[in-house]
């Protein structure tokens, strides 16, 4: 079945550590890509989004992401992380021909003080 | 950004009855989507909501279960019926606001728990 893959389901971190969070997915066709963050008690935010160019993408609180088409993969990077960036992190794609969001499921990051 | 509020925020229910969640958008959106956030998981969604036709409902939901009204262009109710404690969940209303698949804006979101 088609679906979106996320590898870690929990990552702790201490501050200034390096992130990278994993995300495949498996739709053929034109995908356009996104990362949510969910804070603690918060609704979803979008982070950065993909539709097509630059493979790098650049999002908000120095989070960015690098879709690699030939691994359908479009994993999520901070250089470093810091304690408020604790959440739940959702990689979601809205596959060629759709018009609804899949997500996958999702990653708990802990950042250590 | 689009501006979304759902109504109630939380809300405990008894096992079957039902509850209406309503879901109001600041300006007029073609597709509206349901989502479910069960206890550790993900997102998945509920179905597609479009003014004026029926809703499109995913695989594992049914209308008789999950009914959901689309009266207009900015609101939307969804319906969780004969509720179970299996039904405990926070449900999402969500919207495209340009109709061209860039971004979903979310609520922020439904918590109900079924005793």
């Amino acid at each position: 079945a088609q679906s979106v893959s996320q590898h870690n389901h929990h990552v702790i971190l201490s501050e200034a550590a390096s992130l990278e969070l994993g995300c495949n997915y498996s739709y053929g066709g034109t995908v356009n890509l996104f990362w949510y963050v969910q804070y603690p008690g918060q609704h979803l935010q979008l982070l950065l989004k993909y539709f097509s160019g630059d493979p790098l993408v650049k999002g908000i609180k120095g989070f960015e992401a690098e879709f690699i088409k030939s691994k359908f993969s479009f994993n999520l990077r901070k250089p470093s992380v810091q304690w408020s960036d604790t959440a739940e992190y959702f990689c979601a794609v809205i596959p060629y021909n759709n018009n609804d969001m899949r997500f996958g499921a999702g990653t708990r990051l802990t950042v250590k003080p | 950004s689009a501006v979304i509020s759902q109504k109630p925020s939380r809300d405990i229910c008894q096992r079957g009855t039902s509850l209406t969640i309503q879901c109001q958008v600041d300006s007029q959106v073609t597709m509206m989507f349901w989502y479910r956030q069960q206890p550790g998981q993900s997102l998945t969604l509920i179905a597609t909501a479009n003014q004026g036709s029926e809703a499109t409902y995913e695989s594992g939901f049914v209308i008789d279960k999950f009914p959901i009204s689309r009266p207009n262009l900015t609101f939307s109710t969804l319906t969780v019926s004969n509720m179970s404690p299996e039904d405990s969940s926070i449900y999402l209303c969500s919207v495209d606001r340009d109709n061209l698949n860039t971004e979903a804006f979310f609520g922020q979101g439904t918590r109900l728990t079924v005793v």
